[in-house]
């Protein structure tokens, strides 16, 4: 069955970087779009951005645009979401989820377990 | 950038109910919608995708209709285990969530 598992709490000081991973497993890396999304505390959904696995190609929300970076390696089944010069407002769960379809946009299936991050001084 | 606004924020139901919950688009995304159920520290579920098709393993009291810029999530018969918030999420080019609806029992 298809699991993403993703690294641990972080805990950064403003203007730091974050480097969350999610290794995916149970199903062809390279066959669907990954897509990071995050959750404030006691807030809503919010989309990050998505990588291709296969090509590397990527597509960040205009919001995080300069500030996001997303990456793969397919030798280990393993997607990554760098997110630089930290501010307060960082603070959320970051979520890494498939696509449900290969190749198409259909909604995002299967979810990682989320990742705390919290951006404190 | 589209804007999803959902309707009502908050939606006070009893078991047995049937609720509806309205997205509204900015502008056109055909029936590239999706709608999800969150429970408090899990992650988002995928309810139905492309407007109104079910997702595997999904009850049937959940359904979604809709096309272009307005579309609704109604669940005919509410369970215990349907409390919780409700968000959509276009795919037509943001990919934007709605706000949330958080459905509570009355």
């Amino acid at each position: 069955q298809v699991h993403l598992v993703q690294s641990g709490a972080e805990v950064k000081k403003p203007g730091a970087s974050v480097k969350v991973s999610c290794k995916a497993s149970g199903y062809t890396f390279i066959g669907y779009y990954l897509h990071w999304v995050r959750q404030a505390p006691g807030q809503g959904l919010e989309w990050m951005g998505w990588i291709n696995p296969s090509s590397g190609d990527t597509n960040y929300a205009q919001r995080f645009q300069g500030r996001v970076t997303m990456t793969r390696d397919t030798s280990i089944s393993t997607a990554y979401m760098d997110l630089s010069r930290l501010r307060s407002d960082d603070t959320a769960v970051y979520y890494c989820a498939r696509e449900r379809g290969s190749g198409t946009s259909s909604g995002l299936t299967f979810w990682g377990q989320g990742t705390l991050v919290t951006v404190s001084s | 950038d589209i804007q999803m606004t959902q309707s009502p924020s908050t939606l006070s139901a009893s078991v047995g109910d049937r609720v509806t919950i309205t997205c509204r688009a900015s502008e056109s995304i055909s029936r590239w919608l999706a709608w999800y159920q969150q429970k408090p520290g899990k992650a988002p579920k995928l309810l139905i995708y492309k407007a109104s098709s079910s997702e595997s393993g999904v009850p049937s009291r959940f359904s979604g209709s809709g096309s272009g810029t307005e579309f609704t999530l109604t669940i005919t018969g509410l369970q215990p285990d349907d409390f919780a918030t409700y968000y959509c999420q276009e795919y037509n080019s943001d990919y934007s969530f709605g706000q949330g609806t958080k459905l509570e029992i009355k």
